[in-house]
């Protein structure tokens, strides 16, 4: 059964680096074909898609965050973790972790979602 | 970039009724990198439609997905009362980057 779940900060203030760790089970992050995204959906609005680590270490990352995200994984852990710098208010969101069976393009598994809200 | 445009943004149905929904892309997308996924209030998105046309895992046959090049659309034959929800096409380009439609909320007419 595979699963994914996102844990983290719910609560973070503005200027602040925030660290979500996605821990996956059912599956193995060093299977050749395996891959996870984090994607996010601030209140009410669309899906964003905001980095992307291969089965190869390889990483992907949205052009417009590029420069404040860092994702990486830990396979013996089965975690994914995704760094965003320099917070703001308009970074509140849920985010969510999600996988990708490559070649596939679409993520056929989602964890729940953790809910980070960005505040003084 | 490729960016995805989803229209209409509501569409207000009758169950039993036929949805249609349509993801424009803004440049040619690989019929086999188009995804399409439903949302539920407080649930993540659950995939449908996976390269174009093919359904997902225990998704019902009154979901149908369509398209190549620029235009896509799903279509749901009958609307259940469990199909009210919010819709969202998806593609991955071959810059190795995934984006998403700004999604198409079917509410109940």
């Amino acid at each position: 059964q595979v699963t994914l779940k996102e844990s983290g900060p719910v609560l973070v203030k503005p200027t602040e680096t925030l660290t979500l760790t996605c821990t996956v089970s059912g599956f193995s992050l060093s299977n050749a074909r395996m891959g996870v995204s984090w994607i996010r959906q601030p209140p009410g609005k669309a899906l964003e898609w905001l980095a992307h680590i291969f089965s190869n270490d390889e990483k992907s990352y949205s052009t417009s965050l590029k420069s404040r995200l860092t994702i990486s994984k830990d396979t013996s852990k089965s975690q994914v973790v995704l760094t965003m710098t320099n917070m703001d208010p308009v970074d509140t969101a849920t985010y969510y972790c999600a996988r990708i069976f490559s070649p596939q393009g679409h993520f056929d598994y989602w964890g729940q979602g953790t809910l980070v809200t960005v505040s003084s | 970039e490729i960016v995805l445009t989803q229209s209409p943004g509501t569409l207000s149905l009758s169950p039993g009724e036929r949805a249609t929904l349509s993801c424009r892309a803004s440049q040619s997308v690989s019929s086999s990198y188009l995804a399409w996924y439903q949302q539920k209030p407080g649930q993540a998105p659950r995939l449908l439609i996976y390269g174009a046309s093919s359904r997902a895992t225990g998704i019902p046959d009154r979901f149908s997905g369509s398209g190549s090049g620029t235009d896509f659309t799903l279509t749901i034959s009958r609307l259940e009362p469990e199909d009210f929800a919010v819709y969202y096409c998806q593609q991955y380009g071959s810059s190795r980057t995934w984006t998403f439609g700004q999604g198409t909320k079917v509410e109940i007419k």
